[in-house]
């Protein structure tokens, strides 16, 4: 089974709420990501998680707070969002990025977020 | 610093045509892993192939084709006789070996392929 799970599929939120994305991977993978996507553009990185602890920040604005309950589950809890926030959020795991060889990211279908 | 840079930025052409989708890459490590997914129109990305920097071999899977050149940091993928389900974006990414940033993609801007009935 190589499939990342995301919900929900589709999120509208206004400015003042607080809403969470989630995230779930059965592989037994380690490592897992945060993404956000604009239109036409690449993927960009938010945050890696190892081992259940986060390793990577790419400086994301605190209105974002990932979560890693279990090597299974990852969240994204999103608090008093911007428009321009509005975009498609992706999860993703991979192996094991401490083993040596590096393994292939597995992605989920994603989130698109609209924030009014 | 780690690039990849995707020249084309769209391409079209028509059903059983053969395309190439160039991916060109900068890095300064010598151990590093080069990778192909594509993006369909519902926004998942699809992983493609992996490459390892010692691994010059070129790779056929059904009618996708890959031909890895060190020598001129090139990644390059050609799908034989296009189909329209091959419409999509598809995006070249570098990752380092080891290091602080181990974990990353470094992605091109991506390619739009449009394949016509």
């Amino acid at each position: 089974d190589t499939e990342v799970t995301q919900t929900p599929k589709h999120l509208v939120m206004g400015m003042t709420n607080k809403k969470s994305l989630k995230c779930e991977q059965h592989m037994g993978h380690r490592a897992m990501y945060w993404y956000k996507q604009k239109a036409k553009k690449p993927p960009e990185l938010m945050f890696v998680y190892s081992y259940e602890k986060l390793s990577i920040n790419e400086s994301v604005p605190s209105r974002f707070s990932p979560e890693c309950p279990n090597s299974s589950l990852l969240n994204l809890h999103l608090h008093a969002l911007q428009p321009e926030d509005s975009a498609l959020y992706l999860c993703a795991s991979s192996q094991d990025p401490l083993a040596g060889d590096y393994n292939e990211q597995f992605f989920g279908p994603g989130t698109r977020l609209t924030v009014l | 610093a780690q690039k990849v840079t995707q020249a084309q930025t769209e391409i079209s052409v028509v059903e059983k045509e053969d395309v190439t989708l160039d991916c060109v890459y900068e890095t300064r490590d010598t151990t590093y892993y080069l990778f192909w997914y594509k993006q369909p129109p519902s926004g998942e990305l699809v992983f493609l192939i992996r490459r390892n920097s010692f691994d010059e071999q070129n790779e056929i899977s059904g009618r996708y084709s890959w031909n890895f050149q060190k020598s001129t940091s090139s990644f390059n993928f050609t799908i034989t006789a296009s189909q329209v389900v091959d419409s999509a974006v598809y995006f070249c990414a570098l990752s380092k070996h080891r290091g602080s940033t181990l974990g990353r993609l470094y992605f091109g801007r991506g390619t739009q392929l449009t394949v016509w009935p």
